[in-house]
């Protein structure tokens, strides 16, 4: 069955310093991994990523994937109070079956 | 241009009742996905429309059923409803079914109690 798990399911850090998420995931015909930050209710989109080795960067925020070992990590340098939300991953099953199959997410605080 | 917006935001029904909730994507989305997202089971796909019809569909009871209309505007119904439906229902618009390398945007969200 497919699934995909991010760790830690929580986690408080103060401001300026800096986080790194986990996802890893065991889903069949992987097309792409996906990440979202939910702050109250709609989730926004970070990063797509498809090949491994690439770094994604936007800010301060930076994403890769290993499709070997099937993992990405979510960095976020100079963490700041407004990056306290909860961190989504998903995979995309490009199989007959196509759909995103969601982890539980990681609940980021980020304290003054 | 304007977001993916649903309605209602806020909505409480009492245990059999049956409830519709709207969804209409952004303009030229023509791919709409609903999710149910509760604590403890995180964001679970409900059901993919696109054209007006159902491309792809999650693990739910028969309650659960949608469509979608001729403009892309989305509708889900829940019907007998139980007290485990309480959860935020998202849905996502997107260009095309399944992605294909363009993000779905999501929308704000409803947020359903059954007492």
């Amino acid at each position: 069955e497919d699934k995909v798990v991010q760790s830690p399911l929580s986690l408080v850090v103060h401001e300026g310093d800096t986080v790194t998420l986990n996802c890893s995931y065991e889903v069949t015909n992987f097309r792409s991994l996906l990440w979202y930050k939910q702050e109250k209710k709609a989730p926004t989109f970070l990063f797509m990523l498809t090949s491994s080795g690439i770094e994604k960067k936007s800010g301060r925020l930076s994403s890769i994937l290993d499709k070997k070992e099937l993992f990405s990590i979510l960095n976020i340098t100079a963490t700041q109070t407004g990056d306290s939300a909860v961190y989504l991953c998903a995979v995309f099953n490009a199989g007959n079956n196509r759909k995103l199959i969601w982890g539980l997410g990681t609940s980021l605080g980020v304290n003054p | 241009k304007a977001g993916v917006t649903q309605t209602p935001r806020y909505l409480i029904k009492t245990r059999g009742q049956q409830v519709t909730l709207s969804c209409s994507p952004i303009s030229g989305h023509r791919s709409v996905s609903w999710y149910q997202q509760t604590p403890g089971q995180g964001l679970q796909f409900l059901f993919e429309y696109f054209s007006e019809t159902q491309r792809n569909k999650g693990n739910f009871p028969g309650r659960f059923s949608g469509r979608q209309f001729s403009n892309s505007r989305s509708e889900m119904n829940v019907s007998t409803l139980e007290l485990g439906d309480s959860a935020l229902y998202l849905c996502a618009s997107s260009v095309a079914p399944g992605l294909r390398n363009t993000e779905a945007f999501f929308g704000q969200g409803t947020r359903l109690t059954v007492v």
